[in-house]
């Protein structure tokens, strides 16, 4: 599976956009990009998946450039529950295995 | 709330000893998988279930096994406890249906502490 590289910390502010980028450069053809979010002592959650430009849910926004060779995760708004890890993956959805970094830590500031 | 609930929530072992996980899928669920993780770290995956037989197994020991039954809950079993066995043990399920997009739903976690 591709091998993700994503900064280990950002901060933010309360009502700011965060951007969380991620890079796959050896990404498959099949390989799919998704991102979990992990607060403390919980699973991580499914957050948004894509494969290829823009996807957007009620959650936040994915950014794939054309090479697809990295990806931005975009959060509109964050609040101070946004404050967790984020996981970027690549793989093939169907796999039996997903393979985590260790992630952006994310702190929201007031 | 994902609907995949796992038991204990916490547990303290000691060194040696034998100790089992309890997951239990979301409603519709026929695969689960087993994730190790260590503080700090990202989940390591352990092995996965896909309708009662092992699917796929990560770099862990054979003192790591599993099983799951034909209501698709699994348990996670270790034995010979070690130190480093400390971490959050969590449990995905998932439907699979040769979907690529095919999504993994993570329960709580049992935090295992060994001494």
């Amino acid at each position: 599976l591709a091998k993700t590289t994503q900064p280990i910390s950002m901060d933010s502010y309360e009502g700011q956009e965060v951007n969380i980028t991620c890079s796959h450069n050896n990404i498959a053809t099949n390989d799919y990009i998704t991102w979990y979010q992990q607060f403390p002592s919980q699973g991580p959650r499914f957050i948004i998946q894509g494969y290829k430009t823009k996807v957007t849910n009620e959650v936040a926004s994915l950014f794939i450039p054309a090479d697809r060779k990295s990806s931005t995760l975009s959060l509109p708004r964050v609040s101070l529950s946004d404050t967790a890890v984020y996981y970027c993956l690549v793989g093939p959805l169907n796999t039996d295995k997903l393979i985590f970094g260790t992630g952006t830590r994310l702190q929201v500031f007031p | 709330e994902t609907g995949v609930t796992q038991s204990p929530t916490h547990l303290i072992k000691t060194r040696g000893q034998q100790v089992t996980l309890r997951c239990s899928s979301q409603s519709g669920h026929n695969t689960v998988s087993w994730y190790q993780q260590a503080l700090g770290q990202g989940p390591q995956f352990i092995f996965q279930y896909y309708r009662e037989e092992e699917n796929g197994r990560g770099n862990f020991p054979p003192r790591f096994s599993g099983l799951q039954f034909p209501n698709y809950s699994s348990e996670l079993n270790v034995n010979a406890l070690e130190l480093d066995d400390s971490a959050l043990y969590l449990c995905a399920s998932s439907h699979w249906t040769g979907d690529p997009t095919d999504t993994q739903y993570f329960g709580p976690g049992t935090r295992l502490t060994v001494l």
